[in-house]
């Protein structure tokens, strides 16, 4: 059974650099089929897709966030992370690490981490 | 446009069937995945590409596409199947595009 976990600090101050790591287990981060992808979900909000990674290091990103965001992968340690740059009050939000996989045009999120909340103030 | 539109809301009376749509012109060229979440927890899919379901997800859900309008069908819904309810999908330019989320009751 596969298994995703989010860790990183839960309290950040604005202008910081958040960054997060997902750990991954039961199943191979070098899997030809699979991308491992970062959502977020601000509070009482919806869902923002971050960003997804390729085992090879293969980056897609939000283009909405591009310039504020990189993803890294560590096959070694089965391990990805992301790293969000000058952050504000907007940013916080739980943080979703992800399994994503594609099937004819559609790319789904099968297996997520449990989330972890990450709080932006002064 | 990128962007998928929900309607907020809707109740359906138990044991009844409940749809839940989506639309967005991304979902004419690109496969919808639907996402279940209930408080607290982290979302589930519940129906992907042009009508599956992971494993252990009941059969009472079901999906179908028309032009530029998915439609998640709960079929006897269930106390348990009240949630908020996303759909998915790719976008011309590579990004993971959700809806705005449909919260389900279930009276």
């Amino acid at each position: 059974q596969q298994l995703l976990q989010e860790s990183g600090p839960g309290l950040m101050k604005p202008s910081e650099t958040l960054s997060l790591s997902c750990g991954v287990s039961g199943v191979s981060i070098s899997h030809i089929n699979y991308l491992w992808a970062w959502i977020r979900q601000s509070p009482g909000k919806g869902l923002e897709w971050i960003a997804s990674i390729y085992y090879t290091g293969t980056p897609y990103y939000n283009s909405s966030l591009k310039s504020r965001i990189s993803v890294s992968i560590d096959t070694s340690r089965s391990r990805f992370s992301l790293r969000l740059t000058s952050l504000t009050g907007a940013d916080t939000a739980v943080y979703y690490c992800a399994r994503e996989w594609g099937e004819g045009t559609g790319w789904f999120l099968d297996s997520w981490g449990q989330g972890t909340l990450v709080t932006v103030s002064s | 446009s990128s962007e998928l539109t929900q309607d907020p809301a809707v109740s359906v009376a138990l044991g009844q069937t409940v749809r839940i749509t989506c639309q967005g012109d991304s979902l004419r060229t690109y496969f919808v995945g639907w996402y279940q979440q209930k408080p607290r927890q982290a979302p589930l899919l519940v129906v992907y590409g042009r009508d599956n379901r992971p494993s252990g997800i009941p059969d009472r859900f079901s999906g179908s596409t028309s032009g530029n309008t998915a439609t998640l069908t709960i079929t006897g819904a269930q106390v348990e199947d009240e949630a908020d309810y996303y759909c998915n999908c790719r976008d011309s330019f590579g990004n993971h595009v959700f809806g705005g989320g449909t919260t389900v009751t279930v009276l």
